[in-house]
């Protein structure tokens, strides 16, 4: 089946890295993204990794794949007050047709 | 910077009432999406329209229409409103995936409460 799992919650204290994480079941999953979203804003893509890739890193970001246990995450290095947000994982399947699953999202809360 | 609005930020209604929740984008984006948005929960794609005069039911069956009479403008309509349809709605845009990578921008959301 397509499935998304995530915790729903993470709690840092500034300063510390955040590690989120992200687990999925569809092994047709051709990319994978995170997105962020603040509090009452949309989601805004955050960056993403191609299926084919194991890491990537942009800037405090580093984005880890790995396919066998199909299991991603997102690790935000020097977390700040202002990552503070919703963090939603979401697969990219290709299926007879494309299609983008998301999980529940994990609420980062960061204490100053 | 994304440029895709929707209106009302907030919207509380009584039962019955027939609303419309109104999205646009600037973006001459072809590929639009209505997803649902509950605490804890997924997001769930309702509908979604591949360009002009197209719409598609997502995989959350829904009481509620879509239409695509201009790329961008894609309003949802509730004939009906009842308390099950209190929830976050969140209007999406994408222009032409390149190949099976599709960066979705999201709207501020409506936020819908039927009391």
């Amino acid at each position: 089946g397509e499935d998304v799992e995530q915790s729903l919650f993470l709690s840092v204290r500034e300063g510390d890295s955040s590690v989120i994480n992200c687990t999925y079941t569809d092994s047709s999953s051709t990319y994978l993204y995170w997105y962020k979203q603040e509090p009452g804003a949309g989601l805004q893509l955050l960056t993403y990794i191609f299926s084919n890739m194991d890491m990537k890193q942009d800037q405090r970001l580093t984005v880890l794949l790995n396919k066998k246990d199909k299991h991603l995450s997102l690790r935000i290095a020097d977390t700040q007050t202002g990552d503070s947000a919703i963090y939603f994982c979401a697969e990219r399947l290709n299926t007879g047709g494309f299609k983008t699953i998301f999980g529940a999202g994990t609420r980062l809360f960061v204490k100053a | 910077e994304a440029d895709i609005y929707q209106t009302p930020r907030y919207l509380v209604i009584g039962t019955g009432k027939k609303i419309t929740l109104e999205c646009s984008q600037t973006m001459g984006h072809d590929k639009m999406y209505w997803y649902q948005q509950d605490p804890g929960m997924e997001l769930h794609l309702i509908h979604y329209s591949y360009g002009v005069n197209s719409t598609e039911k997502g995989d959350l069956s829904s009481e509620s229409t879509v239409s695509r009479i201009r790329t961008e403008h894609f309003p949802l309509t509730l004939e009906s409103a009842r308390p099950s349809h209190t929830s976050q709605y969140l209007c999406a845009s994408s222009a032409r995936p390149q190949g099976a990578n599709e960066k979705l921008f999201f709207g501020s959301g409506t936020q819908l409460s039927v009391l």
